[in-house]
């Protein structure tokens, strides 16, 4: 079964600086990969995803993602953080309903960003 | 376009006692998906539904049921309600194929059992 690792609970940053959180991810064969940003008391918003092509992605917010498939990983980067990116982020994996994966869409337990102005 | 709608927003239910958890989407999306969400452990996956008429266990589904007789709703019973169960609930849809598309979430709904 497909799993996902944000090894990270809670990062600190100052506003200006850059950003990088991590995203694992543990499935056989290609995973199609997103990364969702939670802000207090609302639903899930998508920032970027993953399917193939460019390992590269952009999203929205300034934010963009690399894809590693040496590595596992697809880690989410930002060149400078500002105040209003407070917020939870999770990334998440699809395994696909062809490779017996059921289409089911998993998150990882998510990273806490808090922003120091 | 109202995206996808849960109600209610919040609820207190006493120990024992049932409920059902509303979520509806008109966007004629496929795929609907019960998410339970407590702090530190990310979301986890109650049930799913790949169409009308047909639902699948996710990680943790003891204690909930779900149906989906139509394709916008996709209700989520709880039976007997115990504490382990308060927790934020998230409903998501994706329009046919989740390999395609991204998911919309609801507004979730707080739920205490005391």
């Amino acid at each position: 079964a497909q799993s996902v690792t944000q090894p990270d609970i809670h990062i600190t940053v100052s506003e200006g600086a850059s950003l990088e959180l991590r995203c694992n991810y543990s499935y056989g064969a290609t995973p199609y990969l997103f990364w969702y940003v939670q802000s207090p008391g609302q639903g899930l918003q998508l920032l970027l995803k993953y399917f193939s092509g460019d390992t590269l992605v952009q999203g929205i917010k300034g934010f963009e993602a690399e894809f590693k498939r040496s590595q596992s990983s697809f880690n989410l980067r930002k060149p400078s953080v500002h105040w209003s990116d407070a917020a939870e982020y999770f990334c998440a994996v699809v395994a696909s309903r062809l490779t017996g994966g059921g289409n089911k869409l998993t998150f990882g337990t998510g990273t806490q960003l808090k922003v120091e102005l | 376009n109202a995206g996808v709608t849960q109600t209610p927003k919040f609820r207190i239910l006493k120990i024992g006692q049932s409920m059902t958890l509303q979520c509806t989407q008109d966007m004629n999306h496929n795929y609907m998906y019960w998410y339970r969400q407590d702090p530190g452990m990310g979301l986890k996956l109650i049930y799913y539904s790949v169409g009308a008429g047909i639902t699948d266990k996710g990680e943790v589904p003891n204690g909930y049921n779900v149906s989906r007789s139509t394709t916008e709703d996709f209700p989520l019973r709880l039976e007997l309600a115990a504490p382990s169960q308060t927790s934020v609930y998230f409903c998501a849809s994706i329009w046919k194929d989740p390999l395609n598309t991204e998911a919309f979430f609801g507004q979730g709904t707080r739920l205490t059992v005391v």
